[in-house]
């Protein structure tokens, strides 16, 4: 069975841009989450989705946005990128129970 | 806000060596989850703990969840240096929510 799938695996952006990252989660698997790791630390919490509604949100500016897809799918959206936003952005998929599976991840690199 | 402290922060030891990994909260969690982690790639989930007191083992690995379910160990015997990489763990206060990830313990096993 396939794992979570990200895309793409590699970006760099210039600062200002527009940037979109996709997710798929695991067969049956309805709640999508999305991370941001800056290197060297923990993940830190952005969005999570769950039947396509949004249950959750963390400390992040409103340039982050996200959507879920009627066929569970993620998109997380960062507009007028900083420098600062250079991390590795990982989703993850669950069941809804306590486990999440992560995805290889994107390496946003904005210069 | 519920935060994870892990330590030690950096461990390199020699193979043969048995070695333990503290994450320590003041916050109560519902479930506890361990993960590790090779550079850019995505956290791979090696084990979740729900139940206070709670011991898991895997294979060299063995978990354990506190009994007010504030803390958990990872205990590894006989380390070898496939071992290697970054150890998180990551909290949950609920079902199908978002997880609260510690700073990590960065493994290194060397011949």
């Amino acid at each position: 069975d396939a794992g979570v799938t990200q895309s793409p695996t590699h970006l760099i952006k210039t600062r200002g841009q527009h940037v979109t990252l996709r997710c798929s989660p695991i067969s049956g698997h309805k709640s999508v989450s999305w991370y941001q790791q800056v290197l060297g630390q923990g993940p830190q919490f952005i969005f999570q989705y769950y039947e396509k509604e949004e249950r959750g949100r963390g400390n992040f500016p409103d340039r982050f946005s996200a959507r879920q897809f009627p066929n569970y799918s993620s998109e997380l959206n960062v507009n007028a990128l900083l420098l600062g936003d250079s991390a590795l952005y990982l989703c993850a998929s669950s069941l809804g129970e306590y486990t999440q599976y992560f995805g290889p991840g994107t390496r946003l690199t904005v210069l | 806000t519920q935060l994870l402290e892990q330590s030690p922060q950096f461990l390199s030891i020699q193979e043969g060596e048995n070695l333990t990994v503290y994450c320590n909260s003041s916050s109560v969690f519902s479930s506890l989850q361990w993960y590790r982690q090779e550079p850019g790639e995505g956290p791979v989930l090696l084990v979740t703990v729900v139940t206070g007191g709670e011991v898991k083992k895997l294979k060299r690995l063995t978990f354990q969840f506190g009994d007010a379910r504030k803390d958990s160990s990872l205990h590894i015997t006989a380390a070898q240096p496939g071992d290697t990489g970054l150890y998180l763990c990551a909290g949950a206060p609920g079902t199908a929510s978002k997880l609260t990830f510690g700073t990590g313990t960065r493994l290194q096993v060397t011949l």
